[in-house]
């Protein structure tokens, strides 16, 4: 019953590495997300994309890319890791597209979360 | 901008206590509001949800109402059980404002004891 996949719960990543989380849902939703979670910050997005090829910069954006090259599948790109990157990565899909006012009414479905540590 | 502000935790609660979790909220145009939980090591879950002023969203024995007047969205349940401890996030998004993704509060860290 799973719907959206990540591919790592863990993952230990040295300081400079390029660092791919891979996202993948099975739901043919159009619109899919990453944000990332940390204590007393709650969730912040970094990048969302309503489309194939899409993308859209969310609150924090600096230090990453994305990539959506097919439509169920969303990756996130650390260009160069650094400690201040450690945190739990969420990726998310939800319905209906972009600009038919009804951007985000169902929800969304969240995959079970990668948590990243830099060292 | 739009925003979310929900109650800090942590709640600390006995089994078949009442709980309530405030969540109120900033938007221009008509939002629509959601609850979601987190359990420990999993992802988030959709909760409940209300698309318009009035409307209530009910699961799992978890209810919150949409009141426009206050611009508020809490969450309640009568008699709470140790599986319901887990982080609870409020979340708006605004149909309105194509383009913009959910918005969600910090969460509120939701302990229940035996």
């Amino acid at each position: 019953d799973v719907k959206v996949t990540q591919s790592s719960r863990y993952l230990v990543k040295r300081t400079g590495e390029k660092v791919f989380l891979e996202c993948v849902q099975d739901m043919d939703h159009e619109n899919m997300f990453w944000y990332r979670q940390d204590p007393g910050l709650g969730l912040r997005l970094i990048y969302f994309s309503y489309d194939v090829k899409m993308k859209e910069k969310g609150d924090i954006p600096e230090g990453y890319s994305v990539s959506r090259e097919k439509k169920e599948r969303f990756s996130l790109i650390l260009e160069s890791a650094s400690t201040n990157q450690t945190s739990m990565y969420l990726c998310a899909s939800s319905t209906l597209g972009f600009g038919t006012g009804g951007f985000g009414r169902d929800g969304y479905t969240f995959g079970s979360g990668t948590r990243l540590t830099v060292v | 901008g739009n925003s979310v502000t929900q109650m800090e935790g942590p709640v600390t609660l006995s089994e078949e206590a009442f709980l309530t979790i405030n969540c109120t909220y900033t938007a221009t145009g008509y939002p629509s509001l959601f609850w979601y939980v987190q359990y420990p090591g999993e992802g988030l879950q959709l909760l409940l949800k209300a698309t318009k002023a009035d409307d209530k969203g009910s699961n799992k024995g978890f209810e919150a109402t949409y009141r426009k007047e206050t611009t508020s969205f809490h969450l309640e349940k009568g008699s709470v059980q140790v599986s319901d401890s887990a982080v609870y996030f409020c979340a708006l998004s605004d149909l309105n404002q194509a383009g913009t993704a959910l918005i969600f509060g910090k969460g509120t860290t939701l302990s229940v004891s035996s």
